[in-house]
């Protein structure tokens, strides 16, 4: 059972290029999420899935665009990185929305440190 | 206004005490949780606690424990006995019921536990 796992640990890209980020979990969740932690700072919310086929837009999108077409897998891609989105990228997994509990917990990865040059 | 606020930056804990990491949060959903992460200098964000907004009592996780006072809205957390490995940077987030399962995050505050 190895949780949330992400691929890769890190990146380095140059102004303009495209990559993906890849997030796995083995925990059946129906959420799914990616948060960009920059330094000293906390996560901030990019995008999220409520379920297999299913996207939406967290409090920082722009530049980022993700697809969810296994429930295991959500990944974060990136068409044209800019120096802007140098940061530590963290997916993250929850069981559902409807339990009003600790069950709700966020699971992290351990994190994609990327730097754009 | 920020949703969720830790004003302490950082702060040093003698090994064996006490310390208290405050937050504060804002939000008009009568339902929500709040949760407090630790992360270690190795990266990973690690969940300690989670306190319900119904719940009536303070959550207690081992060393881990929640001072929530809902009319004040604030969610601090106590960790009892500090050790060595209690070094990190520790965050709170809120969530919103009416927000989906979203976290909201706050700047964190460093703890740097001295022997």
């Amino acid at each position: 059972n190895a949780g949330v796992t992400q691929t890769p640990k890190f990146r380095v890209l140059k102004t303009g290029q495209s990559m993906t980020l890849l997030c796995a979990q083995d925990m059946n969740h129906e959420y799914m999420y990616w948060y960009r932690q920059d330094p000293g700072m906390g996560l901030r919310l990019i995008h999220y899935s409520v379920g297999e086929g299913t996207t939406a837009k967290g409090e920082v999108p722009d530049g980022y665009n993700v697809s969810r077409l296994k429930k295991q897998n959500f990944l974060l891609g990136l068409e044209s990185a800019a120096p802007s989105q140098t940061s530590v990228y963290f997916c993250a997994s929850s069981y559902s929305q409807m339990a009003a509990g600790p069950t709700d917990t966020q699971y992290f990865g351990p994190g994609t440190r990327l730097t754009v040059l | 206004a920020q949703k969720i606020t830790q004003t302490q930056p950082g702060m040093f804990v003698q090994e064996k005490e006490a310390v208290t990491l405050d937050c504060t949060y804002d939000t008009s959903d009568p339902s929500y949780g709040l949760f407090w992460y630790k992360q270690p200098s190795s990266g990973e964000m690690i969940f300690l606690i989670y306190q319900g907004s119904y719940d009536q009592q303070n959550a207690t996780e081992g060393r881990y424990s929640l001072n929530f006072q809902k009319a004040r809205k604030s969610a601090n957390l106590v960790i009892s006995a500090s050790q060595l490995g209690d070094s990190a940077m520790y965050f709170c987030a809120m969530r919103e019921t009416a927000a989906g399962n979203k976290l909201t995050f706050g700047g964190g505050t460093r703890v740097l536990v001295k022997p």
